[in-house]
């Protein structure tokens, strides 16, 4: 039974288009995220959503914009791809506050996205 | 702002031996510091956490870490290598003023040689 999943788990598209990555958790958590990981390894936060909350990194084009239909899904919609957006997309879950499990992120698998 | 350093981009030891790997922090407030752990073509595992309380933290596969304040320092540390420790490791942490998202380092490729 998955914690984080994500959906698809590869994607090779066309520069220009238009494509989602969605992303599931069954743990309970409050706050889930994405984070792009580039081909040198760096990982770098792109959201966060906490209590409909969002927290949007600055630097993210606004090509890419998430969506949360409740707790337990933060779906990533990335318009007019582009080259650079090619990378690996993981999504993750964490539960806030003071438990000791509190803060832990659960990661999902990842999605790599190609664009040619 | 937050930041993490991890100075190291790749350690290299041979099996049986003690491994180190380092990692640097600067966070407002007191901080909330964790290691990742990532198997090639894997999402980022959990290994362990500090928060508070004892500045040694044992966590999964025989890891731990040492929490230095003076140093803001959180090296993660094993005894005995094994090639099957191999992989990239991420250190991360938060401040408890300021963001509650966690800032993650570069990573360092650990390879443990049999």
């Amino acid at each position: 039974d998955t914690a984080v999943s994500q959906t698809p788990k590869y994607l090779v598209t066309q520069m220009g288009n238009d494509k989602s990555i969605k992303c599931e958790q069954n743990l309970g958590h409050d706050t889930m995220y994405w984070y792009k990981q580039d081909s040198k390894k760096f990982l770098k936060i792109m959201f966060s959503y906490n209590n409909k909350e969002l927290i949007i990194n600055e630097t993210v084009p606004n090509r890419f914009s998430p969506k949360s239909p409740d707790k337990a899904h933060l779906n990533l919609h990335i318009n007019s791809l582009e080259l650079g957006d090619s990378a690996v997309y993981f999504c993750a879950s964490s539960l806030l506050g003071e438990g000791s499990g509190a803060n832990v992120l659960t990661f999902g698998a990842g999605s790599r996205l190609t664009v040619l | 702002a937050q930041s993490v350093a991890q100075p190291e981009d790749q350690v290299n030891v041979a099996e049986g031996n003690p491994l180190t790997v380092k990692c640097t922090y600067s966070v407002s407030g007191n901080p909330y510091l964790f290691w990742y752990v990532q198997y090639p073509n894997r999402g980022l595992q959990f290994l362990l956490k500090y928060i508070t309380g004892d500045n040694l933290v044992k966590g999964s596969y025989g890891f731990e870490a040492e929490f230095n304040k003076s140093q803001t320092s959180f090296h993660l540390k094993k005894p005995s290598a094994l090639v099957s420790d191999s992989a990239l490791y991420f250190c991360a942490v938060r401040g408890s003023r300021g963001s509650y998202i966690p800032t993650f380092g570069r990573g360092t490729s650990l390879i443990v040689h049999p």
